[in-house]
């Protein structure tokens, strides 16, 4: 079956401009989450999202967003990038969002620049 | 301090090898502990999911969780080429994916 797919693969944007970001998940998956990854924290938990609502967010900024559609698919945006914000975002999907009874599979990410 | 820290390496062994990678955190609290593998340009991938204490294996690969020394291993048998990555831990208290907390990688080569 098809993987998670993020689009597009590479941004490059400068500080002040927005950016949107978007995922398809796995046929059937439900759940998706976004995830924020650089050298210096990791990977980070951003938000999740579960048949259109968002049911969990971690610790970042407004300017982080996203919304769900009804067929699942996913969009992040984040508004008036920082240099900080220069990251891979990784989009993963499950059918539940439980680990301990669900495999959450990831997608290849979108390398974000910020200049 | 990070609640869990792991050695950034990077990690470089022959093939064939047995290869130990490693964890440590702080929250007595977590109990699901898991492994990912990540390649260049990909995204991570689960490798080994264990619950509470104890071993777990799967081919070529052993988890170990040791709760009372905030401890987690990966060992890898035979080590192939292909198993070079960059191998994150990751625990959580709950099973919910979004309270999911990962460890920084550890960048592991394989030399033929």
């Amino acid at each position: 079956k098809a993987g998670v797919t993020q689009t597009p693969r590479y941004l490059i944007k400068t500080r002040g401009q927005q950016v949107t970001l978007s995922c398809s998940p796995i046929s059937g998956h439900r759940s998706v989450s976004w995830y924020q990854q650089t050298p210096g924290q990791g990977l980070q938990f951003l938000f999740e999202y579960f048949s259109e609502t968002q049911r969990n967010k971690g610790n970042f900024p407004g300017r982080f967003s996203g919304r769900q559609f009804s067929n699942s698919r996913s969009e992040m945006n984040v508004s008036t990038l920082e240099l900080g914000d220069s990251a891979l975002y990784l989009c993963a999907s499950s059918f539940t969002g439980e680990t301990s009874t669900d495999t959450q599979y990831f997608g290849p990410g979108t390398r974000l620049t910020v200049l | 301090q990070k609640e869990v820290e792991q050695d950034p390496g990077p990690l470089s062994v022959p093939e064939g090898a047995i290869v130990s990678l490693n964890c440590t955190y702080s929250n007595s609290a977590f109990q699901y502990f898991m492994w990912y593998r990540q390649y260049s340009r990909k995204g991570p991938e689960l490798l080994m999911y264990t619950y509470s204490s104890g071993n777990k294996e799967d081919g070529r690969f052993t988890a170990q969780v040791d709760k009372s020394s905030k401890y987690i291993s990966l060992f890898i048998r035979d080590s192939q080429p292909s198993d070079s990555a960059t191998y994150l831990c990751a625990m959580t208290r709950y099973s919910s994916a979004s309270k999911i907390i990962f460890g920084s990688g550890t960048r592991l080569s394989i030399r033929p």
